[in-house]
């Protein structure tokens, strides 16, 4: 029962145009939805979060949009950079952040130079 | 800060065999997590320490995999005996007792491989 789906495994894009990924969750209780970045032999870092009661979040060239009624999350980045090349995850949660992550199957990103 | 450490990195070991990884915490973070990461999938919680006590293991298979935090700090997750599908990377995670889960911060894993 995957909860948190990712159904894009990889995406190539250009640097310096906009990187798109996509995310999809079926349970409605998640109120929480958070975006990780792995490189290889590295653990996941925290990239940004979203909360249910707002629709965007922004941090610098990183954005997150929350549909609600879709269970539909994206997060942008512009522009792509070579060194923004690795695997995203999503991830939701209950309790507003506090309790228990739910991760998605990550998607690759390529950034062309 | 020092990060999350793990060892070993690497493992590779023979079905019915025995293996143990260890995680160290950052420095005074009260909640400890271990997951499994297959390839191809995201990561999945096994099992949630608060200081020693567990919080949730749920989704650990206690009749092979069984994890302690002794005194709260250092965290040891042991599988025996392994199994082919036990193949994955594993996970260890801290964060602070107040803070969101976002404050979680993943060591670098333990790559298993069972043969």
């Amino acid at each position: 029962d995957q909860q948190v789906k990712q159904n894009s495994p990889s995406l190539s894009v250009q640097e310096g145009r906009i990187s798109i990924l996509n995310c999809d969750y079926t349970n409605s209780m998640f109120d929480y939805f958070l975006w990780y970045k792995k490189y290889p032999a590295e653990g996941p870092t925290f990239l940004i979060s979203i909360s249910s009661i707002k629709d965007k979040n922004e941090d610098g060239r990183f954005t997150v949009f929350l549909n609600k009624s879709a269970k539909h999350l994206s997060l942008h980045i512009v522009p792509s950079q070579p060194g923004d090349s690795a695997v995203y995850f999503c991830a939701a949660c209950y309790n507003f952040g506090n309790e228990k992550l739910t991760f998605g199957t990550g998607t690759r990103l390529t950034i062309i130079p | 800060e020092a990060g999350v450490a793990q060892s070993p990195r690497y493992k590779i070991i023979e079905k019915r065999q025995s293996v143990a990884f260890w995680c160290n915490p950052i420095s005074g973070h009260a909640t400890l997590y271990w997951y499994q990461q297959i390839l191809g999938q995201g990561p999945k919680l096994l099992i949630q320490f608060q200081n020693n006590g567990v919080v949730d293991d749920s989704q650990l298979p206690k009749d092979r995999f069984s994890a302690e935090r002794l005194k709260g700090v250092d965290s040891t997750l042991k599988i025996q005996p392994a199994k082919l599908e036990d193949s994955a990377v594993y996970l260890c995670a801290s964060r602070p007792k107040q803070g969101r889960e976002e404050t979680q911060y993943f060591g670098p894993g333990t790559r298993l491989l069972v043969l």
